[in-house]
């Protein structure tokens, strides 16, 4: 399975933008980029996902490289509720192929 | 209630008993996942499943069996709880026709002594 690499924390200030990056240098053209969420003593929560393009939607925005061997997700405007752990995963598109691989992901902290 | 559910949620046993774990969706979503998250470490998949009748060994299947003989359910069971199977347990499920994205339930935390 293609992995990806994440930072192992950030910080950021509430009401400010946040930059998550994530790199994926052996990403196959098939696999969709994925990101989850996890709050504290939650399940994941779905965040976005997307194939080439950037991508939107009410939660945050997903910039892909051109190259997609990297992409960063987008917090607009962060709030203290956006603590969380952040997974960058990539995934195939059908089958046993479809499989999420967990790694540690990003813990992000979020300061008032 | 729709979504997914697990149960129980909290669950103290000892060693060497037998636990079953319980996942129930009302989507009628064809794929559902089990994964265990211990302590500092990412979820790691257990078994999945891609429809009624048919199951799938994850990354860490040893020590659990799984079934599903209705979409809806997907139980998870230990056949001689051990201590190193003390963990949080999330199941999930999935549907192809919703772009794949995976709905986690609450969990199930897992204490074997």
């Amino acid at each position: 399975d293609a992995k990806t690499t994440q930072p192992n924390s950030m910080e950021s200030n509430e009401e400010e933008p946040v930059h998550l990056p994530c790199n994926h240098s052996t990403i196959s053209g098939t696999d969709y980029i994925h990101w989850y969420r996890q709050l504290p003593s939650q399940g994941p929560e779905y965040v976005i996902h997307g194939l080439t393009s950037n991508v939107n939607n009410r939660m945050a925005s997903l910039a892909i490289a051109e190259d997609r061997k990297s992409s960063t997700l987008i917090l607009h405007r962060a709030t203290l509720r956006d603590a969380a752990v952040y997974y960058c995963i990539l995934r195939g598109s059908t089958g046993a192929n479809s499989k999420l691989t967990f790694g540690k992901g990003i813990t992000l902290s979020v300061r008032p | 209630d729709a979504g997914i559910t697990q149960s129980p949620r909290y669950k103290i046993t000892e060693t060497g008993r037998q636990v079953t774990l319980m996942c129930h969706q009302t989507w009628s979503h064809s794929y559902m996942f089990w994964y265990r998250q211990d302590l500092g470490h990412g979820l790691r998949l257990i078994y999945y499943s891609a429809a009624a009748d048919i199951t799938d060994k994850g990354e860490v299947p040893d020590g659990y069996v799984v079934s599903r003989s209705k979409t809806e359910n997907f139980p998870l069971t230990l056949e001689s709880a051990t201590r190193s199977q003390t963990s949080v347990y999330f199941c999930a499920s999935s549907s192809l026709d919703r772009g794949n994205e995976q709905y986690f339930g609450p969990g199930t935390r897992l204490t074997v002594t």
